[in-house]
Parts: C-alpha cells; sequence; structure tokens
C-alpha cells in the first residue's frame, strides 16, 4: 500500500516568513495529493489540493507543488501570520481509486513567532 | 450549507464494551468514509461507503464495522472494545466515490476506553 513521510515534524517561523513543509509518497500510482490544516479540537479542514496533471497550483498565500518523477510534493505558505498556527497533513491516495481511502503523513505542528 | 456533522462530540467507554458512532455527510454527497486518528498521528483510514455499499477497507481488525443508509449517513460500530481504540474518529464525505473526490472532514467523536 502507500506510504507518505512528512517532514519536519515541528516548523517554528517568524510572522511574516515563509514555511515549507515536504511531503514523500511510494506509490506512482498515486495521482491526487491534498493537505489539511487541523487546528486544536477540530477536523481536519482542506487547504488546497493538486492532481498528477498539474505542477504548482496557488491560492493565495499558500501554493503546492508536485514532482512525480521524483515522488515528493510540498506546500508553501507565505507571509505567515499567527491563524496559520496548526497542525498541518499531506496525503495521497493509495493505488486502485477511492477504495483505498486517503494515506495521511504524521503531521507538522507550525508554529509562528510573533 | 452545514457541514459533516459527527455525535456524539466525546464518548467513555469501557474495555469490552461496544460503541455506535454516527455521521451525516454533506447535502449531496453519496460517500462517507471513517478514519482513526490517534493522538499525535495523522488519519489512518478505516472504511469507505458509497451508496451504501463497502467500496473499501483499511487494516483494522473485524470489531470494525460500519454501514451507510439511504439518507446516505452512516454508522460506525466498534465492538470489544480495547485501550488502544481511544482515539479521535473522524468522518469525511464525498461527492461520488473516486480517488480525486474532496473529501470533508467533520469535527470528529473523541472517544475514550478506560
Amino acid at each position: 500500500g502507500e506510504n507518505v513521510e512528512q517532514h519536519p515534524s515541528t516548523l517554528s517561523v517568524q510572522e511574516g516568513d515563509s514555511a515549507v513543509i515536504k511531503c514523500t509518497y511510494s506509490d506512482s500510482a498515486s495521482n491526487y495529493f491534498p493537505w489539511y490544516k487541523q487546528e486544536l479540537g477540530k477536523g481536519p479542514q482542506l487547504i488546497i489540493d493538486i492532481r498528477s496533471n498539474v505542477g504548482e497550483k496557488k491560492d493565495q498565500r499558500i501554493a503546492v507543488t508536485l514532482n512525480k518523477t521524483a515522488k515528493h510534493f510540498s506546500l508553501h505558505i507565505t507571509e505567515t501570520q499567527p491563524e496559520d498556527s496548526a497542525v498541518y497533513f499531506c496525503a495521497a491516495t493509495a493505488s486502485g481509486g477511492g477504495a483505498d481511502g486517503l494515506t495521511f503523513g504524521k503531521g507538522t505542528h507550525l508554529i509562528i513567532q510573533p | 450549507d452545514a457541514g459533516v456533522t459527527q455525535s456524539p462530540t466525546h464518548l467513555i467507554k469501557t474495555r469490552g464494551q461496544h460503541v455506535t458512532l454516527r455521521c451525516s455527510p454533506i447535502s449531496g454527497h453519496k460517500s462517507v468514509s471513517w478514519y482513526q486518528q490517534v493522538l499525535g498521528q495523522g488519519p489512518q483510514f478505516i472504511f469507505q461507503y458509497y451508496e451504501k455499499e463497502e467500496r473499501g477497507r483499511g487494516n483494522f481488525p473485524d470489531r470494525f464495522s460500519a454501514r451507510q443508509f439511504p439518507n446516505y449517513s452512516s454508522e460506525l460500530n466498534v465492538n470489544a472494545l480495547l485501550l488502544g481504540d481511544s482515539a479521535l474518529y473522524l468522518c469525511a464525505s464525498s461527492l461520488e466515490f473516486s480517488a480525486g473526490d474532496t473529501q470533508y472532514f467533520g469535527p470528529g467523536t473523541r472517544l475514550t476506553v478506560l
């Protein structure tokens, strides 16, 4: 099955700086890569996703890049703000379509220092 | 429109008991997936249901079962509870059943097994 590795586990940045979180996946058949933000006591909230026919996608301060050859994808947050503090998870589909669900990384705790 | 709703919010059980968790998907969504999130880890896929049929199952024992009703709501049942079943149980809904369908998560049910 699919295996997703996520780094770093904790990331502390100064407010206004950029943050980058990286993930690698194992199954070359995976073709959908969402990123979720989870705040304390809440369920994961989708912030951006990318499909394998696209190399980069942006939504205001958030961008995701995908390198299918290297099997890795990254989340970039620019001009970080205090409300960006949360745990971020990357995920990938396993092969076989939706029947295998999403495989998640272990998460990155992003801390925005004022 | 209301998002994914789950009940109850919190639940405390003792070892050996059984538990039923409930989920209502976003209106119009036909697929429901269940995930288990242990503290400090990413969500792990348990089941996916589409049009009232099980379409996928993760690596969980037979003590875990689920069903989906004609109105697309779903129940997750866990029998013979173990201490290790303590976790946040998340329900996610998606419009259809495919690997690229966006999954929207509910707030979760926090299960504590004593």
